[in-house]
């Protein structure tokens, strides 16, 4: 069964520094992958797009990359600050019509 | 304001009894889908409609039905066969029908409570 797995254990790191988080996915063939951000009691909010073809992707301080030998994504939060402290989630889609498959979610927590 | 509101945020309600949990958008996508949240777990999809009146079913779409006879409104209705209803429900919605391409917009959430 198509599987989909981050890491559980919060990820603490202190400020200034980057931050790195995997999304790992097996029995699935991703055509698109998206990160998002969620805040405690909140809906998660969209951060970066990347798509099977692509490698690289960035936005600011943020950058995914998309292995599809390896089937990884990695996420960076350079220059990490206290306001990144969140849970982030990676999202695939098989094809374009929308219907994603969701990762638990990694906990972030920034100390200054 | 655009964006996609949920209502109500908290709902409590007996065991048997039916809920409809609210969505409404006001950002003119043609997509929206409802997905369900559990601690430790990520978000699972329940069900999804690209255009109006038209929707399909999701990974975990046993105890749930919905409508889409407007664009803005894509309503939850959560029956009695759902065997474990209490959860975060979310929904959102994106542009187009391929949404994969889109981000997609979440609202608030509902948090349902079942005793």
């Amino acid at each position: 069964s198509q599987k989909i797995e981050q890491n559980s254990e919060a990820l603490n790191i202190q400020e200034g520094k980057t931050a790195t988080l995997t999304c790992n996915y097996t029995n699935y063939s991703p055509a698109y992958l998206q990160w998002y951000r969620q805040d405690p009691g909140r809906g998660p909010v969209f951060l970066l797009l990347i798509r099977e073809n692509e490698k690289e992707k960035r936005k600011e301080r943020l950058k995914v990359t998309f292995d599809t030998t390896l089937k990884q994504s990695l996420f960076h939060i350079t220059a990490s600050q206290p306001a990144d402290s969140a849970t982030y989630l990676c999202a695939l889609a098989a094809d374009s019509w929308g219907k994603f498959q969701f990762g638990a979610g990694t906990q972030v927590v920034v100390t200054p | 304001d655009g964006g996609i509101t949920q209502s109500p945020k908290y709902l409590f309600r007996k065991e048997g009894q039916n809920v409809t949990l609210s969505c409404e958008q006001n950002l003119n996508h043609d997509a929206m889908y409802w997905y369900r949240q559990d601690p430790g777990q990520g978000l699972r999809l329940i069900y999804y409609s690209q255009i109006v009146n038209d929707f399909q079913k999701g990974d975990i779409a046993e105890g749930y039905s919905v409508s889409r006879e407007k664009k803005e409104s894509f309503p939850l209705t959560v029956t009695s066969a759902q065997k474990n209803p209490t959860a975060f429900y979310l929904c959102a919605s994106s542009m187009g029908g391929q949404g994969a391409s889109y981000e997609q917009y979440f609202g608030p959430g509902t948090r349902l409570t079942v005793t």
